[in-house]
């Protein structure tokens, strides 16, 4: 099966500090990625496409410059939150795509708490 | 705007019932993806539906899409504890996912 991996699970950090998470596809290659957001006991919101080797394509009233995304090879993508603020913790997730357009494959997500 | 409305937004039921919940849309879809998402984890795939009136069964689950494409069920026989967990639906739209508001289950001993 395809396996999407994120990397740290868990993070604190304090107020205004950068915080980076990585989602990785492990046994295929993903020429698209997206990074969803979800907070307690909401659904999963999108954030942004990213797309390997261009620019993220992000979705409205999501700010680039706060949250950076890089996609620099097939199997690696990063989610950079930038001087990040308590209403920025959340749940983040990533998932891959593959293959045909309906298929993506999702990471065990990361919990980001923001003190 | 909420493209996907699913009901109920919670449900919690005993042990061994039976339960439906919808997902519908006001647009026909193209596909529609069923994920179960349990806390802290991400969700998964439960199954895919792409033509009118399919009716798809995962065991204990049987999904069916509408014959207009624009609505889904998904029906739980004799409900056990694990099957406990978010329930969202989820369609195509300019090459993304798009993700209902998802129902809450919660299936007590």
């Amino acid at each position: 099966g395809a396996v999407v991996s994120q990397h740290p699970s868990w993070v604190i950090c304090k107020s205004g500090t950068s915080v980076k998470i990585e989602c990785r596809s492990l046994d295929f290659q993903a020429t698209t990625m997206f990074w969803y957001r979800q907070f307690p006991k909401q659904s999963l919101m999108l954030m942004a496409t990213s797309n390997e080797g261009s620019k993220a394509t992000y979705e409205q009233g999501v700010e680039k410059d706060k949250f950076l995304i890089n996609h620099a090879s097939l199997t690696l993508s990063t989610l950079t939150v930038t001087s990040a603020h308590p209403e920025d913790s959340s749940f983040y997730i990533c998932s891959a795509e593959r293959e045909r357009l309906y298929t993506q494959y999702f990471g065990p997500g990361t919990r980001l708490t923001v003190l | 705007t909420q493209l996907l409305e699913q009901s109920p937004q919670f449900l919690s039921i005993q042990e061994g019932e039976n339960l439906t919940v919808y997902c519908n849309s006001s647009s026909v879809f193209s596909s529609l993806q069923w994920y179960r998402q349990e806390p802290g984890e991400g969700p998964v795939l439960l199954v895919t539906v792409v033509t009118g009136g399919e009716v798809k069964k995962l065991k204990r689950l049987t999904f069916q899409f509408g014959d207009a494409r624009k609505d889904s069920s998904l029906h739980i026989t004799a409900a056990q504890p694990g099957d406990t967990g978010l329930y969202l639906c989820a369609k195509n739209r300019d090459d993304k996912i798009i993700f209902g508001k998802g129902t809450r289950l919660h299936i007590l001993p």
